[in-house]
């Protein structure tokens, strides 16, 4: 199965600044997905990156807040822009691992935990 | 559209017996897989187990095993002695398949929080 180093583990940022998360997969992928997770919370998925065009990004969540980059089928950043306390949380990154039955799945990240300060 | 409920925000068990956390799923789809994910205070995302919806036979991987009712649509899972290092937050998740793979992301339960008490 796929292996994604994020980048960084963690970050405590000034508000109106921006921080860029970048996720390497040691295979080719189609799609890699972002989520956050608030505190507490469950995982949102803020986009989905496919190489070669835009991100499609979910309702609530957009292009301007969080540009996303999909230069080719290894690599993947998120930009967290403009950042306010309510960015607060931690971020990952997510692959499908396609293939036989019993190996289907996702892989994660080890996931960005974001504090705004 | 898809969901999927879990419906125990925190449980607690002590070590060495077994517990049951519940997850129920809405889809009008019939070819799907099915997830339990845990996440400890690392906040890796580890896979725990998968089922696919054809598959009628239950998953077990070690100590962890589900009970599949897709009538019910319904995806518990059952960890046997359970062990301190269980602790964590579990999420269920779904996911539909069409002919030419993933409809795309996994769909997520609010998770349930565990602890394992020695």
């Amino acid at each position: 199965s796929a292996v994604i180093s994020q980048k960084p583990s963690r970050d405590i940022c000034q508000r109106g600044t921006s921080l860029t998360i970048q996720c390497q997969v040691d295979s080719q992928v189609t799609m890699m997905f972002w989520y956050r997770q608030q505190p507490g919370q469950s995982l949102t998925l803020i986009a989905t990156a496919n190489q070669g065009s835009e991100a499609t990004y979910e309702s609530g969540f957009v292009i301007d807040k969080f540009p996303i980059s999909r230069p080719n089928l290894t690599f993947s950043t998120l930009t967290v822009s403009n950042m306010s306390p309510e960015d607060s949380s931690i971020y990952l990154c997510s692959v499908e691992v396609s293939g036989l039955w019993w190996d289907y799945g996702y892989t994660f990240g080890s996931g960005t935990r974001l504090t705004v300060v | 559209a898809q969901t999927v409920t879990q419906s125990q925000p925190e449980m607690s068990v002590q070590e060495a017996e077994t517990v049951t956390l519940s997850c129920t799923y809405d889809t009008s789809e019939n070819n799907y897989y099915l997830f339990w994910y845990k996440q400890p205070p690392s906040r890796q995302m580890i896979l725990v187990i998968r089922q696919e919806a054809y598959k009628q036979q239950n998953a077990t991987e070690n100590r962890f095993s589900v009970n599949f009712q897709k009538a019910a649509k319904s995806f518990s899972l059952k960890i046997s002695d359970s062990q301190l290092g269980d602790t964590a937050m579990y999420f269920c998740a779904f996911v539909a398949l069409n002919y030419g793979g993933s409809q795309g992301n996994l769909i997520f339960g609010k998770g349930t929080k565990l602890s394992v008490k020695p």
